[in-house]
């Protein structure tokens, strides 16, 4: 039963424009989310998160939206450059349990 | 140290043998975590740590599997009598305290492989 899906494995964005990677959720006790990015030979990096008292979170070039009510989380990123090229991870956590709940990824391309 | 370390990068094993994997966590931080990732998959969280203790092993497929970690620092992950079924990516991660909220810093991870 996968708790945390990514349903778009790839997406191509042109370079400076916006790249939208989504992500839904199924457990409505998860409160915490966080968006990982990983290249390749690499472990995957910390981007950004959001806590469920909150519906938007921004940190420069990056974006999360949360929509409690629909279970869905969204990660934008503007304008997208070449080194956003990466698979992107969805992960959430339960405040007091400890795990990351992490979706399949994105393989985001950005297109020069 | 500046990250998290595991070692081996690679492992290949015969069916049978046991494995063990090694995770030097950042030197500040409190929690260690074991994931295991299959191909196209995401993480999937094994067990954890809390300095020494282990509060949940509940992802633990197995009891083939253990961890350990007893001087609340580096840990080990042992895949006893390996069988294909375990040929995986094992990354561990560490964050800074035992409490929620927390981000959690990965390792570059050891990519398992059972013959």
């Amino acid at each position: 039963d996968q708790q945390v899906k990514q349903n778009s494995p790839s997406l191509s964005v042109q370079e400076g424009r916006i790249s939208i990677l989504n992500c839904d959720y199924t457990n409505s006790m998860f409160d915490y989310f966080l968006w990982y990015k990983k290249y390749p030979a690499e472990g995957p990096t910390f981007l950004i998160s959001i806590s469920s008292i909150k519906d938007k979170n921004e940190d420069g070039r990056f974006t999360v939206f949360l929509n409690k009510s629909a279970k869905h989380l969204s990660l934008h990123i503007v304008p997208s450059q070449p080194g956003d090229s990466a698979v992107y991870f969805c992960a959430a956590s339960t405040f007091g349990n400890e795990k990351l709940t992490f979706g399949t990824g994105t393989r985001l391309t950005i297109i020069p | 140290g500046a990250g998290v370390s595991q070692s081996p990068r690679y492992k290949v094993t015969k069916r049978g043998q046991d494995v063990t994997l090694r995770c030097d966590p950042i030197s500040s931080h409190a929690t260690l975590y074991w994931y295991q990732q299959a191909l196209g998959q995401g993480p999937e969280f094994l067990t954890y740590f809390n300095y020494e203790a282990q509060p949940d092993k509940s992802g633990l497929p197995s009891d083939r599997f253990s961890a350990e970690r007893p001087e609340g620092s580096i840990s080990t992950l042992t895949i006893q009598r390996t069988e294909q079924r375990d040929s995986a990516m094992y990354r561990c991660a560490s964050s800074l305290a035992p409490t929620g909220y927390n981000e959690q810093f990965f390792g570059p991870g050891t990519r398992l492989t059972v013959l």
